[in-house]
């Protein structure tokens, strides 16, 4: 089967760096998304990974890694606004988007 | 431009009622797809249409669910005899083509209460 595992909650505090980890396990991989998503909204997109290596966007990196199955998001100088549910999503083999649970992220002041 | 829009926003329905759950997906994309959301978990994918293709109903949980797409835009997502279980945000996404890097594209979603 199909499967993406991401921590459930993390937490930290205002002005720090956070990294949240994605693992996937899919039918053949056609690139690796990552959405916020504020409670009661939307899932918005953040970035989009395809090659190995790290894509840098302002205060958030992604990184992937296809061999080892693996992803993370890096969130800089956190803000009280990133706190926010962050979903991994894989497209597979059929260029079928396969989500993950979401990560909440709490942030502290 | 006009994001994806939903309608109605929220809908509170009988056990036992039908309802109709509206996407106006952006204009020019020929991808939209049809998510479910429970309060706390992630996106369940419920189908997924591309152009002129036959749609992916592979997520659809029962056959009391169904969804078509006029014209290629407007998409409606009909659940019929409704249940409790049914009970969820419902999420429609749309984007440029299928492939490769093009992101989805969400509405705001509709809210369904099944009492």
């Amino acid at each position: 089967g199909q499967n993406i595992d991401q921590p459930t909650e993390m937490t930290a505090t205002e002005g720090a760096i956070v990294q949240i980890n994605c693992t996937y396990q899919t039918s053949g991989f056609n690139g690796l998304f990552w959405y916020q998503q504020h409670a009661g909204e939307a899932p918005t997109f953040l970035s989009y990974n395809v090659l190995d290596g790290l894509e840098e966007k302002g205060r958030f990196s992604s990184f992937l890694s296809r061999s080892k199955g693996y992803s993370y998001l890096l969130l800089k100088e956190l803000q009280m606004k990133d706190s926010a549910s962050y979903l991994c999503a894989v497209k597979d083999s059929n260029y079928q988007l396969i989500w993950g649970a979401g990560t909440k992220l709490i942030i502290k002041p | 431009g006009a994001g994806v829009s939903q309608s109605p926003s929220n809908k509170v329905t009988e056990k036992g009622k039908d309802v109709e759950l509206r996407c106006d997906p952006i204009s020019g994309h020929t991808a939209l797809y049809w998510y479910r959301q429970s309060l706390g978990q992630g996106l369940e994918f419920l189908i997924y249409f591309q152009g002129n293709s036959a749609p992916d109903k592979s997520g659809l949980p029962s056959d009391r669910f169904s969804a078509e797409r006029t014209g290629g835009s407007v998409s409606t997502l009909t659940i019929q005899r409704t249940q409790q279980e049914d009970s969820a945000v419902y999420l429609c996404a749309s984007s440029q083509t299928d492939d490769s890097s093009y992101e989805q594209y969400f509405g705001p979603g509709t809210r369904l209460t099944v009492t």
